[in-house]
């Protein structure tokens, strides 16, 4: 198993174009997470998944969109990309067991400038 | 809302040496999940040790074990014979045992590992 896979690794925006970060995973996990780290913080969740064609907002939804048309797939849309964004994005998915840990992907670093 | 509390920014322990890091939660449950994970420098995220709050005994992962705390809402991580492979970011998380509830992660610390 390849486990969560993120592209890209890297990338730089400029103010207002608009990107999507893509994730996956083959782990058949129902669940899947988008987070965000800020430079000296912790993890802050933008977006959730509970299964194909669910979705619900986390604590920073703002500037961006998801969708989940497959187990699989759970790419991360920004729209009119602004400075605020500048940030490495996690993907992560898990098992429907609340207990069970989550699995991250390498993370995305976006640079908007 | 819950919240996850690491006091210790930055941690420095010597090669072969104990150490323990910091986490305080707070938290209206009684039933929930706690997660110590790393992050190297790598940035991935990986787990070191989970903890079932309706379980008395404290996890223990080789090198690695928790004191749970439940009343006083506590759940420090020990790392036993330091390696200088410890070094990394800690990142303590809670996680709600009912509901679609997401993880919820402290800021982190920074543990140095002095050779």
């Amino acid at each position: 198993n390849a486990g969560v896979t993120q592209t890209p690794k890297f990338r730089i925006l400029k103010i207002g174009q608009s990107m999507t970060l893509q994730c996956t995973q083959d782990m058949n996990h129902n669940y899947m997470y988008w987070y965000r780290q800020d430079p000296g913080m912790g993890l802050k969740l933008i977006y959730y998944s509970v299964g194909a064609g669910i979705t619900d907002k986390g604590e920073v939804p703002n500037g961006y969109n998801v969708s989940r048309s497959t187990t699989e797939d759970f790419p991360l849309r920004l729209e009119l990309a602004a400075p605020s964004q500048t940030s490495v994005y996690f993907c992560a998915s898990s098992y429907l067991d609340r207990s069970y840990e989550q699995y991250f992907g390498p993370g995305t670093r976006l640079t908007v400038t | 809302a819950q919240t996850v509390t690491q006091s210790q920014p930055e941690m420095s322990v010597q090669e072969a040496e104990t150490v323990t890091l910091s986490c305080t939660y707070d938290t209206s449950e009684s039933d929930y999940y706690l997660f110590w994970y790393k992050q190297p420098p790598s940035r991935q995220m990986i787990l070191v040790i989970r903890q079932e709050a309706y379980k008395q005994q404290n996890a223990t992962e080789n090198r690695f074990s928790v004191n749970f705390q439940k009343a006083a809402k506590s759940f420090s991580l020990k790392i036993s014979d330091s390696q200088l492979g410890d070094a990394a970011m800690y990142f303590c998380a809670y996680r709600s045992a009912t509901g679609n509830t997401p993880l919820v992660f402290g800021k982190g610390t920074r543990l140095s590992v002095i050779a």
